[in-house]
């Protein structure tokens, strides 16, 4: 059965703390994505890769950064966390461009 | 612009009834349009995955149709279940990119 997990389910930081979301899959996937989903605006692009150590911007890309140093982790990395990042975090992998599977989601709260 | 567009944005129906939720897009061409099922506080779990060829793809009590010509996409629930309430993504994969494309769901809430 395919996996893909996420480091955390809730998370809550300050403001200007450094964040790490990790996600890992286990399906050998070459392509990853981080998304956020907020109410009305439905998931957007953050980042994504589609090997190892490469990395592409999304459609919201201020405010964060990736890494992908191995195939199956891709982390996402808020420098320095602020209230307007308050959000669900979703990761997904998919193989060239067919389904995406997505982890359970991060639901980060910045005070 | 590419865009992927859901109607209603939100849902309530009885149990055991049926229900109808839309999708209209621009994207074009496009490889593929899947819908996902994603209950509240977890991901997105996919439902269906139909090409531009296909025009029906059913998996258990729901089933995706695709009109290529007039750009628009349903997904039916038949004789809905509790466990039916969730949000339901379209999402739409461009031919040139992989920059693929979501709408904005549907809220569906069930109830007894």
């Amino acid at each position: 059965d395919v996996k893909v997990t996420q480091s955390s389910r809730y998370l809550v930081k300050r403001t200007g703390e450094k964040v790490f979301l990790e996600c890992v899959q286990d399906m050998d996937h070459e392509n990853m994505f981080w998304y956020r989903q907020d109410p009305g605006l439905g998931l957007r692009l953050i980042y994504f890769s589609y090997d190892v150590k490469m990395k592409e911007k999304g459609d919201i890309p201020e405010g964060y950064s990736v890494s992908r140093e191995k195939k199956e982790r891709f982390s996402l990395i808020l420098e320095s966390a602020s209230t307007n990042q308050t959000s669900m975090y979703l990761c997904a992998s998919s193989n060239e461009r067919g389904r995406q599977f997505f982890g359970p989601g991060t639901r980060l709260t910045v005070l | 612009k590419n865009q992927v567009e859901q109607s209603p944005q939100s849902l309530i129906i009885l149990e055991g009834k049926n229900c109808t939720l839309q999708c209209n897009y621009t994207v074009s061409p496009f490889s593929n349009l899947r819908w996902y099922k994603q209950d509240t506080g977890r991901g997105p779990v996919s439902l269906t995955i139909m090409t531009f060829s296909e025009n029906t793809k059913s998996n258990g009590r729901y089933t995706a149709t695709l009109d290529a010509d007039t750009k628009q996409s349903s997904l039916h629930i038949t004789a809905s279940q509790l466990s039916d309430s969730a949000s339901y993504i379209c999402v739409v994969s461009p031919n040139r990119d992989d920059k693929i494309i979501f709408g904005k769901g549907t809220r569906l809430h069930i109830l007894p």
